[in-house]
């Protein structure tokens, strides 16, 4: 069975100060690992789609990258907007469902 | 451009009612539609998906059930709720099984 772990479960930045989120996986055979924010009270937001190892994807103050073992997403110089929950998910090849890990809550203070 | 609507927002429904949360689709044709079911601390559990009119798969034995009776719309029901149906539940779509998922802004269930 797909497994997705994410750490820390919170992290408090202050604003400025860069820091990265782990996504640590197992998928019998990965057909793309993908990156969400959410707001409180609000539905995931499509961030990126990881689809091999090596492969960055960029926006913003976001970078994720992939290995064949975890994903990381690093936030440089946040501001109190990227305050949120990202959560990560691992889809298997031949596979409708996407495997969600349980979120790491990033707080930005000014 | 493609917009997902879900409602209700929030629902407080008694043990032991019947359920029906639904959500729409516009500006695409044939997605693929998906319930999730996010408990607190936990990640989204997929509960159902479907791939066109009529098709549902189940992910997980439960107490509900899905339909789709149109293209663009996903129903999620019960006919007895259950104290552990409480949760938040979200639909989402895609254009296909290899794009990415796209989610509504979800359901807030609180059973009592």
């Amino acid at each position: 069975e797909d497994q997705v772990t994410q750490s820390p479960e919170a992290l408090r930045l202050q604003e400025g100060e860069s820091s990265s989120l782990n996504c640590s996986y197992t998928v019998s055979g990965l057909r793309g690992l993908f990156w969400y924010r959410q707001d409180p009270g609000k539905g995931p937001e499509f961030l990126f789609t990881l689809y091999s190892a090596g492969e960055e994807k960029e926006k913003e103050r976001l970078k994720a990258t992939l290995t064949k073992k975890e994903s990381f997403l690093h936030i440089t110089a946040p501001k109190p907007e990227d305050s949120a929950t990202y959560l990560c998910a691992v889809q298997a090849r031949n596979d409708y469902k996407l495997s969600f890990g349980a979120g790491t809550t990033v707080t930005v203070r000014a | 451009s493609q917009t997902i609507h879900q409602w209700p927002a929030t629902l407080v429904q008694p043990v032991g009612s019947p359920l029906s949360l639904e959500c729409t689709v516009e500006g695409t044709s044939n997605p693929n539609l998906y319930w999730y079911r996010q408990a607190a601390g936990r990640g989204l559990q997929l509960l159902f998906y479907s791939v066109g009119i009529g098709q549902i798969s189940s992910e997980v034995p439960q107490n509900l059930s899905a339909s789709r009776p149109q293209d663009r719309q996903f129903i999620l029901s019960s006919k007895k709720l259950l104290l552990s149906d409480s949760g938040f539940y979200l639909c989402a779509w895609a254009g296909t099984r290899n794009q990415p998922q796209h989610f509504g802004d979800g359901t807030r269930l609180s059973i009592l």
